[in-house]
């Protein structure tokens, strides 16, 4: 059966570093990996989408790589700041159906 | 930027009732809607893709009689959860597809969601 996991299920860094999360997924072959942020009791946020023709894709301090041979997605906060504090989800998707894993709470400490 | 409102924010009702949840696209129009259910430190599950002037499509497991789906509009789809019981209780998140968008089919605009507690 079709399985996404995301590395794990909190991360706690001190501002200013480097955060690095982890979507692996199995039985799957999606066109598009998405990343989303949400916050409590707030609906999920597009933050980057990576094709799967592509390896690498920055937005102001978020970097997303993608590798279709290990099934795998990195997603990077660099300098992070106690405002990037949620919880980030992939998400898989083929024609216009998303498939969520269940996301890694980040907290950024001042 | 695009924009999707869902309402209420916040529903507590006796089990037995049947309750309404709305989901608009604000600022565009919105053939296909996603309707998702998201139980506490779960990830989101796809319920049903609601269609413009033609039936919703739901996910295997999901009961078409007990979740409700209609999509009247461009703009807004409805969910009613019907005769809702206790284990119906959960935070349900409607999405909407931009197609004017970068994207051709991606990527989907969230509402804020609808606690749901059945009592």
């Amino acid at each position: 059966s079709q399985k996404i996991e995301q590395n794990s299920e909190a991360l706690n860094i001190q501002e200013g570093k480097t955060a690095t999360l982890t979507c692996n997924y199995t039985n799957y072959s999606p066109a598009y990996l998405q990343w989303y942020r949400q916050d409590p009791g707030r609906g999920p946020v597009f933050l980057l989408l990576i094709r799967e023709n592509e390896k690498e894709k920055r937005k102001e301090r978020l970097k997303v790589t993608f590798d279709t041979t290990l099934k795998q997605s990195l997603f990077h906060i660099t300098a992070s700041q106690p405002a990037d504090s949620a919880t980030y989800l992939c998400a898989l998707a083929n024609d216009y159906k998303l498939s969520f894993g269940a996301g890694t709470t980040v907290t950024v400490r001042a | 930027g695009a924009v999707v409102s869902q309402h209420p924010s916040w529903v507590i009702c006796k089990s037995g009732t049947s309750v309404k949840i709305e989901c608009r696209s604000l600022d565009f129009q919105a053939t296909t809607m996603f309707w998702y259910r998201q139980f506490p430190k779960q990830s989101l599950m796809l319920m049903a893709t609601s269609n413009e002037g033609s039936k919703a499509t739901y996910e295997q497991g999901v009961e078409k009689d007990k979740f409700l789906i209609n999509h009247a509009s461009l703009t807004l789809s409805t969910l009613t959860v019907t005769s809702a019981h206790p284990e119906d209780s959960s935070f349900y998140i409607c999405s909407a597809r931009d197609p004017g968008t970068e994207y051709s089919n991606q990527p989907q605009h969230f509402g804020d969601g609808t606690r749901l507690s059945i009592l």
